[in-house]
């Protein structure tokens, strides 16, 4: 079945490292999406990718960056810069660029230790 | 910039009973509508999307959702709610033209069924 594979499911991380969220799919989507949800919060959007090697900034890019070297993967790299990284993080696909609706993940939580 | 809001934070209804959930969109023209649900600790998953013409749009698990361009609206509705429908429901808005792409969140309704 197509669809959005993101690992791990949790993730811990000590003050100071950069963490790798994965995000593959198989559903041959251009666009690919991060988004971060924080409890009692709707989503907010991390970075976005329309095409190969290409990612624009969104609304809360700062301590996060990500890599776009293939169509079918998407990883979200958590710097130390990122002072309150704990969260649930969304991987997030959509056919084009004109959105359809997205197909998501299933999520990775992460938790800062 | 577009903007969403959902105002009821928290609903309960009663198993069999009638639904409507609320949002409200700020664009400056029409956007595309969409509705998706999340259970606890998983994804979202679309139900239902509004690009143009029809104004009520049905989606999965006997959802629709109406259009309202004079209200701003766009209202999630179940005739009679199951045990299953347990769960948080956002309404995201997407900008047309040279911004589509990125959807806006609303912050989300959960629902709760009563049996």
């Amino acid at each position: 079945d197509g669809g959005i594979t993101q690992s791990p499911k949790y993730l811990f991380r000590k003050e100071g490292q950069n963490v790798t969220l994965s995000c593959e799919q198989n559903l041959n989507h251009d666009a690919m999406y991060w988004y971060r949800q924080d409890p009692g919060q709707g989503l907010r959007l991390i970075y976005y990718s329309q095409i190969v090697n290409d990612f624009q900034k969104g609304d809360i890019a700062e301590g996060y960056s990500v890599s776009r070297e293939k169509k079918e993967s998407f990883p979200l790299t958590v710097t130390s810069a990122q002072k309150n990284p704990t969260a649930f993080y969304l991987c997030a696909s959509s056919v084009t660029r004109a959105n359809y609706g997205y197909t998501f993940g299933s999520g990775t939580r992460l938790t800062v230790v | 910039a577009q903007s969403v809001t959902q105002p009821d934070i928290h609903i309960t209804v009663s198993e069999g009973a009638s639904l409507e959930l609320r949002c409200n969109y700020s664009y400056g023209a029409t956007p595309y509508l969409f509705w998706y649900v999340q259970s606890p600790g998983q994804g979202l998953q679309l139900l239902l999307k509004y690009f143009s013409g029809d104004t009520l749009v049905q989606g999965i698990k006997g959802f629709e959702a109406e259009f309202k361009r004079s209200q701003s609206s766009f209202n999630l509705r179940k005739p009679s709610v199951h045990w299953s429908d347990a769960a948080e429901y956002f309404c995201a808005v997407d900008p047309t033209g040279t911004n589509a792409g990125k959807s806006t969140f609303g912050d989300g309704t959960t629902l709760t069924v009563k049996p």
